[in-house]
């Protein structure tokens, strides 16, 4: 089945430690995206990436960074600098150039700092 | 203008009453109005869309109002049922953008 894999489902971060979130999908789409999401902020995008080996910023790409190396993924790090990193992180994908039409969620990360 | 408004932020509804969530936007170049449906620790499913050429779309118990002048959409979820309980999302993009989402209304329907 087609979807988007993502990994871990809980990841737990000691304060200054960067960790990186896998996010893998094998619907062929060529858009990825990476949102995080706090109570009653709804989705906020952080980064997202049209095309293989290019990526723009989001809302709030302040703390993280991406890699778009294949097409199938796009990895998500949460560096030392990203002050308030506990949230949901949620990746998706789509076919670019349609707006958000075919949007695919995977099932999430929740990162928590300990 | 890239700003999407969602209310109530959260809702209670008995089970078989009739549900709303209101949605407006600033943008006039959006052109897809979709509905996502999320459960407690899971990502952010399709429910179901819009595009502005229609007024009214039903899919079983939903239904999206759109009201193009006033710039505004709705979800109307008939015959609410518990299992209906979840966080809804309103989101709108315009063609090779990506979507913006509303804040979210959690929903609960009581048995």
């Amino acid at each position: 089945d087609g979807g988007i894999t993502q990994s871990p489902k809980y990841l737990f971060r000691k304060e200054g430690q960067n960790v990186t979130l896998s996010c893998e999908q094998n619907l062929n789409h060529d858009a990825m995206y990476w949102y995080r999401q706090d109570p009653g902020q709804g989705l906020r995008l952080i980064y997202y990436s049209q095309i293989v080996n290019d990526f723009q910023k989001g809302d709030i790409a302040e703390g993280y960074s991406v890699s778009r190396e294949k097409k199938e993924s796009f990895p998500l790090t949460v560096t030392s600098a990203q002050k308030n990193p506990t949230a949901f992180y949620l990746c998706a994908s789509s076919i670019a150039g349609t707006g958000g039409y075919g949007y695919t969620f995977g099932s999430g990360t929740r990162l928590t700092v300990v | 203008q890239q700003q999407v408004k969602q209310s109530p932020q959260s809702l209670i509804v008995q089970k078989g009453g009739i549900s709303i969530i209101n949605c407006a936007y600033e943008n006039t170049a959006f052109d897809y109005f979709p509905w996502y449906q999320q459960f407690p620790g899971k990502g952010p499913a399709l429910l179901i869309a819009i595009r502005p050429d229609v007024s009214e779309k039903k899919e079983g118990r939903f239904t999206i109002s759109f009201n193009k002048s006033a710039k505004q959409f709705s979800l109307h979820i008939m015959d609410s049922q518990p299992g209906d309980s979840a966080t809804y999302f309103c989101a709108a993009s315009s063609s090779a953008r990506q979507l913006t989402f509303g804040s979210g209304t959690q929903l609960t329907v009581l048995p």
